[in-house]
């Protein structure tokens, strides 16, 4: 159980251009999402916090509108990354959690490599 | 803020060898500490939780408060064991929100 994906797991796009990034929750409900960025050999930082039902609540240094996040459902969190350029060339990883989860456990997706030309 | 410290990017050990990722904290409140593991071309995943006082894989980690560490030890590596290990802390008063480590590679030679 608690499984989460997401897609594209690989995109790439064209300076300028939005990409939508989904992550779900597949065999529960995720009353709370996250989603972190990771550089090559370096640790995941927190991009934002994401609630059912409410705005997203964004790490500072994070541009909120540029990162548009959207948790529309306890199911599903999108990501959009509005007019990407290739500093935003990273790799995405989402997690979920619900109130069941045992102490804070959060259960990741497997990823979205995002390559801005 | 919270800070997760993870002093070693690389640790090399040869199988069989005692291994022990280091991990401190900053300290405040009551922290709620976690090893994550990321496999090659795997996803991250929790390995244990200072809470369970849990042994998993082998793997152990004990809660030192006195010198905000929570240190993972293996008394023997094994080559499955090489991967990607991070100390993530828990936000004191909840929220679920996660604060990492760096991250340290652990490589366990034959």
């Amino acid at each position: 159980g608690a499984v989460v994906s997401q897609h594209p797991s690989r995109v790439i796009c064209k300076s300028g251009t939005s990409v939508k990034i989904e992550c779900r929750s597949l065999d529960f409900q995720a009353t709370t999402m996250f989603w972190y960025r990771q550089f090559p050999k370096k640790s995941l930082m927190l991009m934002a916090t994401s609630n059912e039902g409410s705005k997203a609540t964004y790490e500072q240094g994070v541009e909120k509108d540029k990162f548009l996040i959207n948790h529309a459902s306890l199911t599903l969190s999108t990501l959009t990354v509005t007019s990407a350029h290739p500093e935003d060339s990273s790799f995405y990883i989402c997690s979920a959690s619900s109130p069941a989860a045992f102490y804070n456990e959060q259960f990741f997706g497997p990823g979205t490599r995002l390559t801005v030309l | 803020a919270q800070r997760v410290t993870q002093p070693e990017k690389l640790l090399s050990v040869f199988k069989g060898a005692p291994v022990e990722l280091k991990c401190n904290y900053s300290y405040s409140g009551s922290p709620e500490l976690f090893w994550y593991v990321q496999y090659s071309r795997q996803r991250l995943q929790l390995l244990l939780r200072h809470i369970s006082r849990e042994s998993i894989k082998g793997f152990t980690a004990d809660l030192n408060k006195g010198e905000t560490s929570f240190h993972l030890k293996k008394p023997f590596a094994q080559e499955e064991d090489s991967a990607m290990y991070y100390c993530a802390r828990g936000e004191t008063g909840g929220g679920n929100k996660l604060t990492f480590g760096t991250g340290t590679q652990l490589k366990v030679e034959l």
